[in-house]
């Protein structure tokens, strides 16, 4: 199975602060990466798609990259309405699998 | 308007069964693949099974395999995981998901199962 690790595992940061969250794949997954969202008591919402491809309706200050096995998701200006726990999960071969997510507050 | 329900979550007691089902509408079902997706109290998410859309194609994750089967019903746009032979460590919300290639573009609320003595 491909292990995804995520890091950091939480984050703090002010509003309009920048926050890069990367996931790292034990072994290339191409492009096939997606970001979700998960605020609390809530199902995820994707973000992002194959690695990079913004879901429609969410912000532009959200973004992706990367391919193979590094991959970042970056908040370019980070808002209250942020705070969540994000997770990627790796599309290219089952099982499907999650990072184990990063923690995102405000300061 | 997508939705996703899930329903038949509850208490069980190791060794039990149960069948969760997923009442789709919005959306034309029959032409996506479908998914479980778990979430254990405080943990993170764990991909469970996928199905394909005409239901020929089945996947679970290998501490499922051979205790829970994905099914769907098209005619009533309905998704299913029966869970046989519970265990504690299968206490989790779950999740049902709209499938594309990319990844899971529609997510239900979730159920939660709760396995316990």
């Amino acid at each position: 199975d491909i292990q995804m690790t995520q890091s950091p595992s939480s984050v703090s940061a002010s509003v309009g602060d920048r926050v890069t969250i990367t996931c790292r794949a034990s072994q290339g997954v191409s492009n096939g990466l997606a970001w979700y969202q998960q605020k609390p008591g809530k199902a995820p919402k994707v973000l992002i798609f194959a690695a990079s491809s913004l879901q429609s309706g969410v912000p532009s200050r959200f973004s992706g990259s990367g391919s193979g096995t590094d991959f970042t998701l970056t908040i370019s200006s980070v808002q209250p309405e942020d705070v969540a726990t994000y997770f990627c999960q790796q599309v290219n071969s089952g099982p499907f699998t999650f990072g184990q997510g990063t923690k995102l507050e405000i300061k | 308007e997508v939705q996703l329900v899930e329903s038949g979550g509850g208490l069980v007691q190791p060794g039990g069964s149960l069948r969760l089902s997923c009442a789709a509408s919005g959306f034309s079902f029959s032409t996506y693949w479908m998914t479980w997706v778990r979430q254990a109290p405080g943990k993170g998410l764990e991909w469970v099974a996928n199905i394909n859309q005409d239901g020929s194609q089945k996947s679970h994750v290998d501490s499922v395999r051979g205790r829970f089967t994905i099914s769907r019903d098209n005619a009533k746009n309905s998704l299913y995981l029966q869970m046989n032979s519970l265990r504690v460590e299968d206490t989790a919300v779950y999740y049902c998901a709209r499938t594309i290639t990319d990844g899971y573009n529609f997510w239900g609320q979730g159920t939660l199962v709760t396995v316990s003595s």
